[in-house]
């Protein structure tokens, strides 16, 4: 099973909105990882978890606030966000943050729509 | 610094064979990725090969290494309209967290 599994799938907020993305996954993986992606674009990472700590932060603006409240959760709290925030934002997970089986395997992404 | 390649788009009849071509400048890249997206969706991994071999198959895919040139890439045998999507590659070194990504090429597969 490599399954991440990212809720919601679709999600329109306004900028006063707070609203929380959710990313799990039940590999035994001891790294996750939030990335953001423009349409025709590759993934840009935002924030990288390793056995639950943050270790990269990719200088993302504080209205993304990164939790990892145990190994299989990630979340990502969104306050104030602006219509240039919308994207398609998506999880991922690796066994560990380096080395030969670091792997990124990836969710289907939530899409966040701005308005 | 650290660059990965690939052309933007791709076009091909249903039932020929797709090539899709990266090169990358960093020459202590040890895993070489290919990940699909299609429309709407997350990234999947296809498949990966590590910077020791030259080439890997996995039924319909074949992906070439030459190092010496520091490119790579992903044959698609015997194309299907189910096969058209944005195709990622991605290098990483050894000692990193996190690979780094090529623009994508979009594969159009016409019937």
């Amino acid at each position: 099973d490599t399954e991440v599994t990212q809720t919601p799938k679709h999600l329109v907020m306004g900028m006063t909105n707070k609203k929380s993305l959710k990313c799990e996954q039940h590999m035994g993986h001891r790294a996750m990882y939030w990335y953001k992606q423009k349409a025709k674009k590759p993934p840009e990472l935002m924030f990288v978890y390793s056995y639950e700590k943050l270790s990269i932060n990719e200088s993302v603006p504080s209205r993304f606030s990164p939790e990892c409240p145990n190994s299989s959760l990630l979340n990502l709290h969104l306050h104030a966000l602006q219509p240039e925030d919308s994207a398609l934002y998506l999880c991922a997970s690796s066994q560990s943050g380096q080395g030969a089986k670091n792997i990124q395997y990836f969710g289907a992404g939530t899409r966040l729509s701005v308005l | 610094g650290e660059d990965v390649e690939q052309s933007l788009f791709l076009s091909v009849r249903e039932g020929d064979s797709s090539v899709i071509n990266c090169t990358y400048t960093d020459s202590s890249s040890t895993y070489l990725y290919w990940y699909k997206q299609e429309p709407g969706a997350g990234l999947q991994l296809l498949t990966y090969i590590f910077s020791n071999m030259d080439m890997k198959q996995d039924q319909r895919l074949t992906v070439l290494l030459n190092k010496k040139d520091k490119h790579l890439s992903l044959r698609i045998a015997d194309t299907q309209t189910g096969d058209s999507a944005i195709y990622f590659c991605a290098e990483k070194t050894g000692g990193s967290y996190i690979p780094t990504f090529g623009r994508g090429t979009s594969l159009i597969v016409h019937p």
